[in-house]
């Protein structure tokens, strides 16, 4: 059983770009869990799906970044018109259900804005 | 200031002496767990402490949960080389998102 499945795992862009980063749960999940790492700082929580559907997104910035989970393939999480500040690392977790369990980790995106 | 802070944020010991990290949240919880993040690469699950449990053991790792303190440690015994990381405490409140502290960078000295 494969884990959670992040690509690609370095991303590079210049300013005013378009970034896509891919999250394939672990086979059986269907909960989806996007966070962000700046440097030398905690996970700061983004956006939870399920299949089709955005349960809390209370963490995502309101403008430029967007988040989908179809019905097939893996999650998407888009940042268009990057800039400096969007240079983190991009967890993905998946659960096979909500509530309180763990949550399994993918080895993340690093995106540097140059 | 956000849920989940550890302390020390570094901690330096040699090799076969013990290690413990502290984590102190705000709210209620359902769970707490500890992930060892090492650097440059993805998080891994260390152990989950539910909130109506007290203490739980994985191997060389003892983790403690007092709710009326909003606190837990983590112990590494008999710590190795091979141990030297980040390590972050996370708390699940709301049954869905984790919210995560700032982590202590753990180095074991051979």
């Amino acid at each position: 059983n494969a884990g959670v499945m992040q690509n690609p795992r370095h991303l590079v862009r210049r300013r005013g770009q378009e970034a896509r980063l891919r999250c394939s749960p672990m086979k059986g999940h269907s909960h989806v869990y996007w966070y962000r790492q700046l440097p030398e700082e905690g996970l700061k929580f983004m956006v939870y799906l399920q299949k089709e559907n955005i349960i809390d997104e209370s963490g995502m910035p309101k403008e430029r970044f967007s988040a989908e989970f179809p019905k097939e393939g893996p999650s998407i999480l888009r940042i268009q018109q990057v800039v400096r500040g969007d240079s983190a690392a991009y967890f993905c977790a998946s659960s096979p259900t909500s509530g309180s369990n763990e949550q399994f980790f993918g080895p993340g995106t690093r995106l540097t804005v140059l | 200031s956000q849920q989940g802070e550890e302390d020390p944020q570094a901690l330096s010991i040699q090799e076969g002496e013990n290690a413990t990290m502290n984590c102190s949240y705000k709210t209620s919880i359902n769970n707490l767990q500890w992930y060892r993040q090492n650097s440059g690469r993805g998080l891994v699950h260390l152990i989950l402490i539910r909130s109506n449990e007290r203490e739980k053991h994985s191997g060389r790792l003892r983790v403690t949960l007092d709710t009326s303190k909003k606190s837990s440690s983590l112990l590494i015994t008999a710590s190795r080389a091979a141990d030297t990381a980040s390590y972050f405490c996370a708390t699940d409140a709301d049954g869905n998102k984790l919210v995560f502290g700032a982590g202590t960078i753990l180095r074991v000295k051979s």
